[in-house]
C-alpha cells in the first residue's frame, strides 16, 4: 500500500531562516504530488502540485518554492521564512481516478 | 471564486447519538465530493466519497447524502463514539489532469461521553 513520509513532524525556525521540508512516497509510481498548508483552525490551502519529475505548478504567490527531483520525492523550500509561513504543512498524493491521500504533516512555527 | 463551506463550525453530540455534519458547495460543475476526518496533529483521513450521479452512499456507520438541487452535502455518523471526535472536512473537485480539490473550513465534532 502507498505510504507518505514527511519529516520533521515539528519544526521551529526563526524569521529569515531557510526551510526545507521533504516528502517521499512509497508503494506507488508516477503519482501526482501536492503541498498543502493549513493555518490553525482553518481549511487546507493548496500551495503546489506536481504531475511529474521537474514539473511544478504554483497555486498561490508566496514566499515558498517546490521541487520534484525524483518521481517519489517532493520538496518544499524557502530562502527566508516569514512569520506568516507558520502552519501545518501536508504532503499528499493521488493517482488517476483515486482520492487524495495525505501524509502526517509538519507543524512549522516561525518565531 | 467557487467555494466549499460548512454550516456549523462546532458540533457537540452525546455518545451513542447520531451526528450530522453539513456542507454547502457553490460549484455546480463539481462531480466528486469527499469527506475527510482530521484528528489533532495528523493529516486528513479519507472517510467516504460520492459522485455527482449519486444521491446517497453508505459506509461503515457513515452515510453521505448529496442534494444537487440545493448544492448541499451531509455526513451522517451513526452511534457516535468518542473516537469520532475530530475535525471533518468536506471537499469537492471537478477532476481534470490532476485533482484540484477545494476544501471547506471544517467542522469540529465533540463527542460527550
Amino acid at each position: 500500500s502507498q505510504t507518505i513520509h514527511q519529516w520533521p513532524a515539528t519544526l521551529v525556525q526563526p524569521v529569515g531562516s531557510p526551510l526545507s521540508l521533504e516528502c517521499t512516497v512509497e508503494g506507488t509510481s508516477n503519482p501526482n504530488l501536492y503541498w498543502y498548508r493549513q493555518a490553525a483552525g482553518r481549511g487546507l490551502q493548496l500551495l503546489f502540485y506536481s504531475v511529474g519529475i521537474g514539473q511544478i505548478s504554483s497555486e498561490v504567490p508566496q514566499n515558498l518554492s517546490a521541487s520534484r527531483p525524483q518521481d517519489r520525492q517532493f520538496i518544499l523550500s524557502s530562502k527566508k521564512l516569514l512569520l506568516s509561513d507558520s502552519g501545518f504543512y501536508l504532503c499528499a498524493l493521488d493517482r488517476l481516478n483515486e482520492k487524495l491521500f495525505f501524509g502526517s504533516g509538519t507543524q512549522l512555527s516561525v518565531l | 471564486g467557487e467555494s466549499v463551506g460548512l454550516h456549523l463550525p462546532t458540533l457537540s453530540v452525546q455518545e451513542g447519538d447520531n451526528s450530522i455534519i453539513n456542507c454547502a458547495y457553490s460549484n455546480s460543475a463539481s462531480d466528486y465530493f469527499i469527506w475527510y476526518k482530521q484528528e489533532s496533529g495528523k493529516g486528513p483521513q479519507f472517510i467516504i466519497d460520492i459522485r455527482s450521479n449519486m444521491d446517497k452512499r453508505q459506509g461503515q456507520r457513515v452515510t453521505v447524502l448529496l442534494n444537487k438541487t440545493v448544492k448541499h452535502l451531509s455526513l451522517q455518523i451513526a452511534a457516535t463514539q468518542p473516537g469520532d471526535s475530530a475535525v471533518y472536512f468536506c471537499a469537492e473537485t471537478t477532476g481534470g489532469g490532476y485533482q484540484k480539490v477545494t476544501f471547506g473550513t471544517g467542522t469540529k465534532l465533540q463527542v460527550i461521553p
